[in-house]
């Protein structure tokens, strides 16, 4: 069975302070891994993936993220939150068959200026 | 290019009501994916397609039914609402590729559905 837990459903950060959005996981293979970010009202963008090969993977606007094999984490970061960050992240985590995804309950960032 | 387009964006249903949601991409995806978003709950796969012609149950099937009959498009059925439906709703496909669990999902904007 495959799963993913988000700690913390809502993290404030102030403008311009480090982001930090915790993923954990827990897979009985090796997990493929993936970050989405949600604006109001609107559907889920890719912000990165880990498939395989290096473990920092950068994705956009900034972001990215460590896949830890030991303590089964992908965490996302940002060195500097911008107000334009504010939104829903979700972490997932897919399987071979089918290619499903298995959600995060979501981690809700707000930026405070 | 549109990507992954639902319709209808809105909606308001009576209880043993049905309706049909339509998903249609433009990218040859294999693949394709209906999910329910509640608070707090992230996003539940409601049924899935490797395939046209194909379907399969996901985590959350009970009173939905798919059909994919075109590769580009996945309707998403509701035979008879309640209100324990009430959701949004978000339709996502994939690529098949190589090593088929690496390939991101790529959604829709979502239908709002409520239940009266």
């Amino acid at each position: 069975a495959q799963s993913v837990t988000q700690l913390g459903s809502h993290v404030s950060v102030s403008e311009g302070a480090l982001v930090l959005l915790r993923c954990n996981y827990s897979s009985s293979v090796p997990p493929y891994l993936f970050w989405y970010v949600q604006y109001p009202n609107q559907g889920l963008q890719l912000l990165l993936k880990y498939t395989t090969g290096a473990t920092l993977v950068k994705g956009i606007n900034g972001f990215e993220a460590e896949f830890k094999k030991s303590e089964t984490s992908f965490h996302l970061t940002k060195p500097s939150a911008h107000m334009s960050d504010a939104a829903e992240y979700f972490c997932a985590v897919s399987r071979y068959t089918g290619n499903q995804f298995y959600f995060g309950t979501g981690t809700s960032l707000t930026v405070i200026p | 290019n549109a990507g992954v387009t639902q319709t209808p964006k809105f909606r308001v249903l009576k209880t043993g009501q049905s309706m049909t949601l339509l998903c249609a991409q433009d990218m040859n995806h294999e693949y394709m994916y209906w999910y329910r978003q509640d608070p707090g709950m992230g996003l539940r796969l409601i049924h899935y397609s490797v395939g046209e012609g194909t379907t399969a149950k996901g985590e959350v099937p009970d009173g939905y039914n798919v059909s994919r009959l075109k590769k580009q498009n996945f309707l998403l059925g509701l035979e008879s609402a309640a209100p324990s439906q009430t959701s949004v709703y978000f339709c996502a496909s994939s690529h098949l590729g190589g090593g088929n669990s690496n390939q991101p999902q790529h959604f829709g904007d979502g239908t709002r559905l409520s239940i009266l």
